[in-house]
């Protein structure tokens, strides 16, 4: 069946500095989401690339679908503490019976 | 606040207990789900609802059984669960099924002793 990776599955990065992430799919996706966890709390929609090689940017984030339409990768600049979190992404395929798969999602921390 | 609303919050559980999660939607969704959410896993899909027909039933267990009595409203009904069933159970919505992004609700926190 599908599956959506993400490795790794936590990241520490010092607040300032850059910090990236990739979400690879085995089979073509029809769109991409990403969602975004606090500790403690509950996903929360980011935002859905649907064509191939798609950038979109929120503040210091910056989504991208792959040409191919089976990776994505999510670059945040200067990071902050408010930042940390569990960033998931979820991919629809493309066969009939479409439906969201997630990935395992990745942990980021942020040291002031 | 996302507009969808789960209660309780966090329940403790015996393996011989009987227990309900709610769900309620205020957003005017046509589709409802059920997540599992454990440690060190991706988010399970258990259950999809669209128009208040179930859809999708990805294996789950019969000791957990879904009751969606109309488009704003989403049951969980627990029985006789097992250690490994403790976990953060999230409901969500869309506008429809397929490529809708989805409002989680707060979950409800299980811990089955």
């Amino acid at each position: 069946g599908q599956q959506v990776m993400q490795i790794p599955q936590y990241q520490h990065v010092q607040e300032g500095e850059d910090f990236t992430t990739y979400c690879n799919s085995s089979t073509t996706l029809s769109n991409i989401q990403w969602y975004k966890q606090r500790p403690g709390g509950h996903p929360v929609f980011l935002i859905q690339l649907v064509k191939s090689g798609e950038v979109k940017k929120q503040k210091r984030l910056t989504f991208q679908f792959g040409e191919a339409k089976k990776n994505s990768s999510l670059h945040i600049t200067a990071t902050q503490t408010t930042d940390v979190g569990t960033y998931f992404c979820a991919g629809t395929d493309t066969g009939a019976n479409s439906k969201l798969t997630f990935g395992k999602g990745i942990t980021l921390s942020v040291r002031p | 606040e996302t507009g969808v609303t789960q209660t309780p919050r966090h329940l403790v559980m015996g393996m011989t207990n009987k227990k309900s999660l709610k769900c309620e939607q205020h957003l005017g969704h046509n589709a409802m789900y059920w997540y599992k959410q454990s440690a060190k896993k991706p988010l399970e899909l258990m259950f999809v609802y669209s128009l208040e027909e179930r859809v999708e039933n990805n294996s789950v267990p019969s000791r957990f059984s879904p009751e969606c009595p109309n488009s704003s409203h989403l049951f969980l009904h627990l029985h006789t669960l097992q250690p490994e069933d403790s976990a953060l159970y999230l409901c969500a919505s869309s506008q429809d099924q397929g490529l809708a992004k989805l409002f989680f609700g707060s979950g409800t926190q299980l811990s089955v002793l």
